[in-house]
């Protein structure tokens, strides 16, 4: 059973524009949703995270977007950057995310110059 | 502040040897988590250990595999009698005693021949 489901597969973008990746999570006991960055043969990066109380947070260029109803977050990219291609994952977990993450399967996002 | 290391970095064993991958936290960090990535795949949790203690281990195969976390020294996970299936990206992540956020390290690749 998948609890994360993350969407789309791959994405590519051109320099300067929005990417938008988006994941559905079932466990409505989940209280804890990260963004990872992964480049190749790196280890998982966390990009920013967010918790339920709040319906957006912004960091730079990265804001997560989480609707509690739907059991949805979105993940924006503005002014996407070549330096910004990697995979993307995203994550939930309970108790504030001292237990384990369930990951999505991962967009790869291409930002072409 | 050095982050999360795990050695080997790669590992190349034949079937029905032993891996022994090892995970060194974050200064300050008493959690331990591992998972594993399969290629083109999300990560998926393995086991949760605190100092001397396995908190959950939902996500271990039953049988070949282990993990321990000793009082003194890094976290170890081990496959006993690798298969092929085995290949995978292994990542070690760390947290506080207070949870939320994990660090995870660059990752062990084991390639089994």
């Amino acid at each position: 059973q998948q609890q994360v489901k993350q969407s789309p597969q791959s994405l590519i973008v051109q320099k300067g524009g929005i990417s938008i990746i988006n994941c559905a999570y079932e466990n409505t006991a989940f209280d804890y949703f990260p963004w990872y960055q992964q480049f190749p043969g790196k280890g998982p990066a966390l990009l920013i995270a967010i918790r339920p109380d709040v319906s957006e947070k912004k960091e730079g260029r990265f804001t997560i977007s989480f609707n509690k109803s739907a059991k949805q977050f979105s993940l924006h990219i503005m002014d996407s950057q070549p330096g910004d291609s990697a995979t993307y994952f995203c994550a939930a977990s309970k108790e504030g995310g001292s237990e384990k993450l369930v990951f999505g399967k991962g967009t790869k996002l291409t930002v072409n110059p | 502040n050095a982050g999360v290391m795990q050695n080997p970095r790669h590992l190349v064993r034949r079937r029905g040897q032993e891996a022994r991958l090892r995970c060194s936290p974050m200064k300050g960090h008493s959690h331990v988590y591992w998972y594993r990535q399969l290629p083109e795949e999300g990560l998926k949790f393995m086991v949760y250990l605190q100092k001397e203690n396995i908190i959950d281990e939902s996500g271990m195969p039953k049988e070949r595999f282990s993990a321990e976390f000793p009082k003194e020294g890094p976290s170890i996970l081990r496959i006993q009698q690798v298969v092929r299936g085995d290949s995978a990206a292994y990542f070690c992540a760390s947290s506080t005693s207070m949870g939320e956020t994990q660090y995870f390290g660059p990752g062990t690749r084991l390639l089994v021949l």
